[in-house]
């Protein structure tokens, strides 16, 4: 089956330390994004990816960094410089182009998160 | 980045219709209304989207007012399932999803 898996579901680190969220899709999508989602809010866009080896900040890129080095892999870390990490990290992507594969090219199609507790 | 507003929280009873109310008073011309809902502890998957004309798939249905300043996401009958935060999203093609804090909606029994 076709999806997008996010791993660890929960994870724990002490302050101080960077941490990796890993993010794997196989729907063929060329655009994969990362939301920050805090209790009881809205998603908010941390980074964004339209095609492989190039990135771009969303709203709250400070203290996160990203790499692209294939398709399927958009992986997150969580530097030591965000001062407020705990939080349920949400990995999407999206198709770019119409025609590829069925999928509708407005959707976004969201993995089951990774929620991050830093102490 | 066009806003929408949505009541902060709704309750419907079981098999009962649930309208949720999205305002979007300064919707461009190629501005899409999309839906989407998030069950507890998961990630937002998509319900509905449109344009002009109403709407309808397996999960929803959208009405969206002449003037498209408004619409209305409609599930006809209500199950405990249905229990989620749904979120109405103006999306113009090309840019990306805004995700607000949208509606949270309580299926009772």
């Amino acid at each position: 089956d076709g999806g997008i898996t996010q791993s660890p579901k929960y994870l724990f680190r002490k302050e101080g330390q960077n941490v990796t969220l890993s993010c794997e899709q196989n729907l063929n999508h060329d655009a994969m994004y990362w939301y920050r989602q805090d209790p009881g809010q809205g998603l908010r866009l941390i980074y964004y990816s339209q095609i492989v080896n190039d990135f771009q900040k969303g709203d709250i890129a400070e203290g996160y960094s990203v790499s692209r080095e294939k398709k399927e892999s958009f992986p997150l870390t969580v530097t030591s410089a965000q001062k407020n990490p705990t939080a349920f990290y949400l990995c999407a992507s999206r198709v770019k182009e119409a025609g590829t594969s069925g999928y509708n090219l407005d959707e976004q199609y969201f993995g089951p998160g990774t929620r991050l507790t830093v102490t | 980045d066009a806003k929408t507003t949505q009541p902060n929280s709704m309750e419907s009873n079981e098999e009962e219709p649930v309208h949720l109310p999205c305002n979007h008073s300064t919707i461009s011309g190629t501005d899409y209304i999309h839906w989407y809902r998030q069950l507890p502890s998961q990630g937002p998957e998509y319900v509905i989207h449109g344009l002009t004309s109403n709407v309808n798939n397996r999960m929803a249905s959208l009405a969206i007012a002449e003037d498209r300043k408004s619409s209305t996401l409609i599930l006809h009958r209500a199950t405990l399932r249905d229990a989620a935060v749904y979120y109405c999203i103006l999306l113009t093609y090309g840019q990306n999803f805004v995700f607000g804090p949208g509606t949270r909606l309580s299926v009772l029994p």
